[in-house]
């Protein structure tokens, strides 16, 4: 166990609606990522938080994505009008010196 | 390309074995070199970090970099049923200054009695 929660661990979903997700980093951990992964694929980045400042986005967080971080504690990932490709794992990891820990991730299904 | 290849397996390995796997990466300037195991439908859970080049020992596991080749691996000796998962290079992006992991498709490990 890293410490790091995530809910919820399972999300089934129509296309079109809204989605949120919950990142709980150790309190401390104040560098934040968000990461994707599809089936035999490994994880790719999303997006980099440090602190509360988002301060990288990668070009896979197209405008249907959002993340935030308020007052850098706990992060949320939301898609909007979601999508059959947006369907995999999402992944929360917080750092440790020069390690990344990974929370247990929110499995999405979009029917 | 990829920035970061593995075979993609499976690696079928008898128990008690050494298992090999193979890691090459394309940032030229990348510094920190991580192994993760991740188990069917579970998060990946880091094993092995490496950042200069030579071995790296830790219990059953051995991590070699060689910056020059461009090529980073991990031994898992006295293979167990418990080690079949799969396992993610991940290498970090030169001049980033955040730090983001680049993760190679993984190696699927199977272990068999």
């Amino acid at each position: 166990d890293t410490g790091v929660s995530q809910n919820p661990r399972h999300k089934i979903t129509k296309r079109g609606q809204n989605v949120t997700f919950r990142c709980d980093p150790i309190s401390e951990h104040n560098r934040l990522y968000w990461y994707r992964q599809t089936l035999g694929q490994g994880p790719e980045f999303l997006t980099y938080f440090q602190n509360e400042a988002q301060l990288e986005k990668s070009r896979l967080l197209s405008d249907r994505f959002s993340a935030e971080r308020p007052k850098g504690s706990f992060s949320t990932l939301e898609i909007q009008r979601t999508e059959q490709g947006d369907s995999a794992m999402y992944l929360c990891a917080t750092r440790v010196r020069e390690t990344q820990y990974f929370g247990p991730g929110t499995r999405l299904l979009v029917l | 390309q990829k920035e970061v290849e593995q075979n993609s397996g499976p690696l079928s390995v008898p128990e008690g074995a050494i298992a090999s796997l193979n890691c090459t990466y394309s940032d030229r300037g990348s510094q920190s070199f991580f192994w993760y195991r991740q188990y069917s439908g579970k998060s990946p859970e880091l094993i092995m970090s490496i950042y200069s080049n030579g071995d790296k020992e830790d219990g059953r596991f051995t991590a070699q970099l060689n910056k020059a080749s461009q090529y980073v691996s991990l031994l898992i000796r006295d293979s167990q049923p418990s080690d079949s998962a799969t396992y993610l290079c991940a290498v970090t992006v030169a001049g980033d200054s955040w730090g983001k992991l680049q993760f190679g498709a993984g190696t699927q490990v199977v272990v068999t009695p």
